[in-house]
């Protein structure tokens, strides 16, 4: 079983670049998510999408925008990469048990602005 | 305040030796708790739900205070493999549904 499917898994950008992180699950779960983890920091959740069709910020969405393109991918993109940006980043996805449901996560993305 | 902190550790530990980590939170109204496990620059797995009976799955035995607004994580028996970071997870309470707060994790590492 997939799960939950990240590209790439490494990237390096220069100051300005843009770049979309895709992510797919084959899992038919209804809410997907984007999270950044740094060190000392902990995930903070960047967007998420509870459904098909719908995109709420998180607790650090600037510079990043999202698309839920379909049920199964959620995509992220940076317009123009900034230093701060980087960082790994988690796709995850959780099933319709509501506020029980776990998250499932891809195996991240490690982006490095230089 | 944080809204899920956790001590980050690191725990050192012997094998076989018992340990437990705490996890505080100041959502009240949080409805659903959750330890997951991290391993070196691997992605979370969750490792278990915590109930508000408290519930146990093998050697792991979760705990939830929703008085004093903390979960706890007990490990029996520590096995070398237990060495990662283990992340206290919270679900807030937003009308948007399931929307997860987690803390910094708490780091062990388990020495022959």
């Amino acid at each position: 079983n997939a799960g939950v499917t990240q590209t790439p898994k490494f990237q390096v950008l220069k100051t300005g670049q843009s770049m979309t992180l895709q992510c797919a699950q084959d899992m038919n779960h209804n809410s997907m998510y984007w999270y950044r983890q740094d060190p000392g920091m902990g995930l903070r959740l960047i967007y998420y999408s509870a459904s098909e069709g719908t995109t709420d910020k998180g607790e650090v969405p600037n510079g990043y925008n999202v698309s839920r393109l379909n049920k199964r991918e959620f995509s992220l993109r940076l317009e123009s990469a900034a230093p701060s940006q980087t960082s790994v980043y988690f796709c995850a996805s959780s099933g319709s048990q509501g506020r029980n449901s776990p998250l499932h996560f891809g195996n991240g993305t490690r982006l490095t602005v230089t | 305040r944080k809204e899920v902190e956790q001590d980050p550790g690191p725990f050192n530990v012997p094998e076989g030796a018992t340990v437990a980590f705490n996890c505080t939170y100041s959502n009240s109204a949080s409805q659903s708790f959750f330890w997951y496990r991290q391993d070196c620059r691997k992605e979370p797995k969750l490792l278990m739900s915590v109930y508000s009976s408290g519930n146990e799955d093998g050697r792991f035995t979760a705990q939830l205070n929703r008085a004093s607004q903390y979960i706890s994580l007990l490990i029996r028996d520590s096995k070398l493999s237990d060495s990662a970071t283990y992340l206290c997870v919270v679900n807030g309470d937003n009308n948007a549904g399931n929307m997860l707060t987690f803390g910094g994790g708490t780091r062990l590492m388990v020495k022959p």
